[in-house]
């Protein structure tokens, strides 16, 4: 079964500052996608940065970044210097492959970030 | 437009009314998923096309939720008898199916208050 685990339900940071938001995650498959998904509070998700599983590289998207262990199942997300639209939910999911017929993906409970002037 | 869309944005029902949230994915997009989102909880799985056949239906609740995507585009999610601890948002998304990049569009949402 896919499992989606988000350890802090909240966070804050100081604008222009660094923070690192944690998703770990199990799965029987070897292949599969990984995902981090932002909700501001106008609730329309939108997708953030996302990485395949057979790729060791580590997945940027400018002040974006994930550090993705594939052997702990962890696949955390590091934002930048931050900025005050960065505020709002933050949710971390997983994807089975899409070349098979059954698919599916899974969320985490989320991180609500708030990004402090 | 090119993004995803529900309707309706917002619905309130009496409990025991029926209630159906429609959603239009985008064009040409093969899955579609259905998605139950308490206040402040993630989404939730509740159900996944692929063009008009329902492969995955596991996470409806109960016997009064219904989905149907009859030709693979439109999609309406029916909730019969409402309860209360149904009010949620209904998020809906699609994405474009084999071989593609992973990434689902999501709609605004539908958010439905039982009272």
């Amino acid at each position: 079964a896919q499992t989606v685990t988000q350890s802090q339900p909240e966070m804050s940071v100081q604008e222009a500052e660094t923070v690192t938001l944690s998703c770990t995650y199990d799965t029987s498959e070897n292949n599969y996608y990984l995902f981090w998904y932002k909700q501001p509070p106008s609730r329309q998700m939108i997708l953030v940065i996302r990485q395949e599983a057979y790729k060791q590289q580590n997945a940027t998207e400018n002040r974006f970044s994930v550090n993705f262990q594939k052997a702990a199942k962890s696949f955390s997300l590091k934002i930048s210097d931050s900025q005050l639209g960065d505020t709002a939910m933050y949710f971390c999911a997983s994807r089975r492959p899409m070349k098979t017929s059954y698919d599916k993906v899974i969320f985490g409970p989320g991180t609500s970030l708030s990004v402090i002037p | 437009g090119a993004g995803v869309s529900q309707s309706p944005r917002y619905k309130v029902a009496k409990r025991g009314q029926d209630v159906a949230l429609r959603c239009d994915p985008i064009s040409g997009h093969v899955s579609l998923f259905w998605y139950q989102q308490a206040l402040g909880q993630g989404p939730e799985f509740l159900t996944y096309f692929q063009n008009e056949a329902q492969l995955d239906k596991s996470g409806l609740p109960s016997d009064r939720f219904f989905a149907e995507r009859p030709e693979g585009s439109v999609s309406t999610l029916k909730i019969q008898r409402t309860q209360q601890e149904d009010s949620a948002v209904y998020l809906c998304a699609s994405s474009l199916g084999q071989g593609e990049t992973g990434e689902l569009f999501f709609g605004e949402g539908s958010r439905l208050t039982v009272l």
